[in-house]
C-alpha cells in the first residue's frame, strides 16, 4: 500500500522555539490532514488541506499542501508546553476513496 | 455532547479468547473505521464501513471481525486468530458526501488499550 514518510521522528526543543515537520508520499494525495495525539487518547484534528499549494493556519499552527501533491508541512510557532505530543500526517489518495494513510508520527518534547 | 465513545478504556484478554471492543457515535456519521496503533508506528486500518450492513477490509483485517447493524455502532471483535493483539485500538467516524474541497475529515474516539494476560 501507499506509504507516508514523516520526519523527523522526534524533536527536542525549548519552549518558545519554532517547530517544523513534514510528510512525503510516493504517490499523489488529494487531501492532507494533520492530527495531534496526547498519551492514551485519540488523535485530534489540527488542520485539513484540500488544494495543492494551500496554506492554512490554526492559531500558532500553519500547514501547507505541497504543490506536487506528494508532500505537506506543519509548522508550530513559539512552542508552549501543551504542544507536547505526537503529530501525525494523513493523506487521502483520491476523491471517493474514504481510506486514509497515516505517517509514523513526530514526537515533540519540550525541554524545560 | 456529541462524540465518539469507545469502551472499555482498558481491556485484558486471555490467550485463546475472543474479545469485543465497542465504538458508538452520536454524530450521525455515515462512515466508521477501526485502526490499530503500535508503539512508534502510525495508525493501520483494520476495517471500515460506509453504510449499515456493509463493511470492507483494511490493510490488516486478519484475525479481526466487525459488524455494522446500526449506523451509530461499529463493534470490533479481536479473535483468537489474531496472534499479536496487544495494541491501542482507535475508532473513527466521518460523514460522507461533500466535494473535493470540503470532504469531511475523520474524527477519533479516545481508544481502547488491549493487553494479553
Amino acid at each position: 500500500g501507499q506509504q507516508l514518510n514523516q520526519s523527523p521522528q522526534s524533536m527536542f526543543i525549548q519552549e518558545g522555539e519554532d517547530v517544523s515537520m513534514n510528510c512525503t508520499s510516493s504517490s499523489i494525495f488529494n487531501t492532507w490532514l494533520w492530527y495531534k495525539q496526547d498519551p492514551g487518547e485519540g488523535p485530534v484534528l489540527l488542520i485539513a488541506l484540500y488544494k495543492a499549494g494551500e496554506l492554512t493556519s490554526n492559531g500558532r499552527l500553519t500547514a501547507q499542501f505541497g504543490i506536487t501533491r506528494k508532500d505537506s508541512f506543519l509548522n508550530i510557532s513559539a512552542s508552549i508546553p501543551s504542544d507536547v505530543g505526537i503529530y501525525f500526517c494523513a493523506g487521502r489518495p483520491n476523491f471517493g476513496n474514504e481510506k486514509l494513510t497515516f505517517g509514523t508520527g513526530t514526537r515533540l518534547t519540550i525541554i524545560p | 455532547d456529541g462524540g465518539i465513545t469507545q469502551s472499555p478504556k482498558y481491556l485484558f484478554r486471555k490467550e485463546g479468547q475472543n474479545v469485543t471492543l465497542s465504538c458508538e457515535q452520536n454524530l450521525n456519521h455515515d462512515a466508521m473505521y477501526w485502526y490499530r496503533q503500535d508503539p512508534g508506528q502510525g495508525l493501520r486500518l483494520i476495517y471500515y464501513s460506509q453504510i449499515v450492513n456493509d463493511f470492507q477490509k483494511g490493510d490488516i483485517a486478519e484475525g479481526y471481525s466487525v459488524s455494522r447493524e446500526k449506523k451509530e455502532s461499529f463493534p470490533l471483535t479481536v479473535t483468537s486468530a489474531q496472534k499479536n493483539p496487544t495494541a491501542f485500538y482507535l475508532c473513527a467516524s466521518k460523514p460522507l458526501g461533500g466535494n473535493l474541497y470540503s470532504n469531511q475529515p475523520q474524527h477519533f474516539g479516545d481508544g481502547t488499550r488491549l493487553s494479553i494476560l
